[in-house]
């Protein structure tokens, strides 16, 4: 059983729908991610947390440390948030070398 | 400013031939590392390397060598591929602290 699990597996909205992808891990972390992997392969990183709220744009990454669960929001989603979302988690020090152990993944579909 | 570069984009090996998967980042960042990426998988770690002139094994190191040959550098070498190793291979670095991952876009290996 994975360390981290992310539901749902595959997500299908229509334009402009709040979307939500949870993520939930079974062990102490130091910070959890969140990071996208457009259509093409390329991975970037949208949100590095270990409490509290983040906001970037229309994106919001949310953790609860006690409940060991985190959610990515997306706001009015549009066609180009289409792409594979990937929960990881960093267990130990975020220093150099500490490992994170990633999700699955949520595969979502934005449609015109 | 190019971040992480990785070559090839694509191969195709036959079963027992050798390759180097080559990375280089120009962001100064002291940690490297190699990941692989499969159907129904989270990213997996191989190895990854602290700082210059060091490595670690990851979860999966098994048929894999890896070299940091400076602060830019990290390769993974496959000295006698299988099957197995078809996958897609990304490699990443960060700075020291409290810093998400840059990835690299990915070496996608086929061996048949």
């Amino acid at each position: 059983k994975n360390e981290v699990e992310q539901s749902p597996q595959n997500l299908t909205a229509q334009e402009g729908e709040f979307i939500t992808i949870n993520c939930s891990y079974s062990v102490g972390i130091s910070a959890l991610h969140w990071l996208q992997q457009h259509p093409g392969g390329g991975i970037v990183s949208l949100f590095m947390l270990s409490s509290g709220k983040k906001k970037h744009g229309r994106l919001i990454a949310t953790i609860n440390i006690q409940e060991k669960h985190s959610s990515l929001h997306i706001t009015a989603s549009h066609p180009r948030d289409s792409a594979v979302y990937i929960c990881a988690v960093g267990v130990g020090g975020e220093t150099s070398g500490s490992r994170l152990t990633f999700g699955e993944g949520t595969q979502l579909t934005v449609n015109p | 400013n190019a971040g992480v570069t990785q070559t090839p984009k694509f191969q195709v090996l036959k079963t027992g031939q050798s390759m180097t998967l080559q990375c280089a980042q120009d962001m100064n960042h002291n940690s490297m590392y190699w990941y692989r990426q499969d159907p129904g998988m989270g990213l997996r770690l191989i190895y990854y390397s602290a700082s210059e002139g060091t490595t670690d094994k990851g979860e999966v190191p098994n048929g894999y060598n890896v070299s940091r040959l400076n602060k830019r550098e990290f390769s993974l070498r496959l000295e006698s591929a299988a099957p197995s190793q078809t996958s897609v291979y990304f490699c990443a670095s960060r700075p020291p602290g409290y810093s998400p991952l840059h990835f690299g876009n990915g070496t996608r290996l086929t061996v048949t």
